[in-house]
């Protein structure tokens, strides 16, 4: 069983939609949360960072985090064209050697149609 | 990111052949990784150096070695290449000075294993 479960996709929502995109975790001494937006071609570019469990909000994009269901989301309001992409989750533990490792879901696929 | 680079963007190689892959990292970061990414699988960890003289196995790294040739050098070579090593390959550099150890990743390698 992998320790990170992420929906694959792929996803197709019309332009101004609300997305949600989840991923659950089965290791408990994950701390640290972390979404990342993967274009076509590119490499991993961090989007979201959030410590233990509770909410985090940066413009459209919203991250949660409920460590009791070992279990984390991502929202996107008003989605765009231009959010189309693979979205990964990852995540860490603490500690010197474990909290640079991280762990990554298998990233779901998302199109946002004009 | 161009702070991150990878060389080279693409290679077509045969079965048996050695190959080496480079990046270099303008960020000033003391830590770096090398993984690679299949279709359902993910961003697996092969190898990450968390300075000049300290080198660590991933979750893969059978078939795989690395070499830290200064703080803003680490390759990885597969000393003789199989269909199996087939991947998109992504080094990435973090700061241990930070917080978050945000990992940052370059553009990707896509190899293909004849």
């Amino acid at each position: 069983q992998k320790e990170v479960e992420q929906d694959p996709g792929p996803l197709s929502v019309p332009e101004g939609a609300i997305v949600s995109l989840n991923c659950t975790y089965s290791n408990s001494a994950f701390q640290y949360f972390m979404w990342y937006r993967q274009y076509s071609r590119k490499g991993p570019e961090l989007l979201m960072y959030t410590y233990s469990s509770g909410n985090k909000e940066d413009g459209r994009f919203t991250a949660q985090v409920d460590k009791s269901s070992k279990y984390i989301s991502l929202f996107i309001r008003d989605s765009q064209p231009s959010d189309s992409a693979t979205y990964l989750c990852a995540m860490s533990g603490t500690g010197e050697t474990s909290g640079s490792r991280l762990t990554f879901g298998e990233g779901t696929q998302l199109t946002v149609n004009p | 990111d161009a702070d991150v680079t990878q060389t080279p963007r693409n290679r077509i190689t045969k079965t048996g052949k050695r190959i080496m892959l480079e990046c270099s990292q303008t960020k000033g970061h003391d830590r770096m990784y090398w993984y690679r990414q299949d279709p359902g699988l993910g961003l697996q960890l092969i190898y990450y150096s968390f300075d000049v003289k300290d080198i660590n196995k991933g979750e893969i790294s059978d078939g795989y070695s690395v070499s830290r040739q200064a703080q803003a050098k680490f390759s990885l070579s597969l000393e003789s290449a199989i269909p199996n090593q087939t991947a998109l390959y992504f080094c990435a550099t973090s700061d241990s000075r930070r917080a978050t150890d945000t990992q940052y990743f370059g553009p990707g390698t896509r190899l293909t294993v004849l």
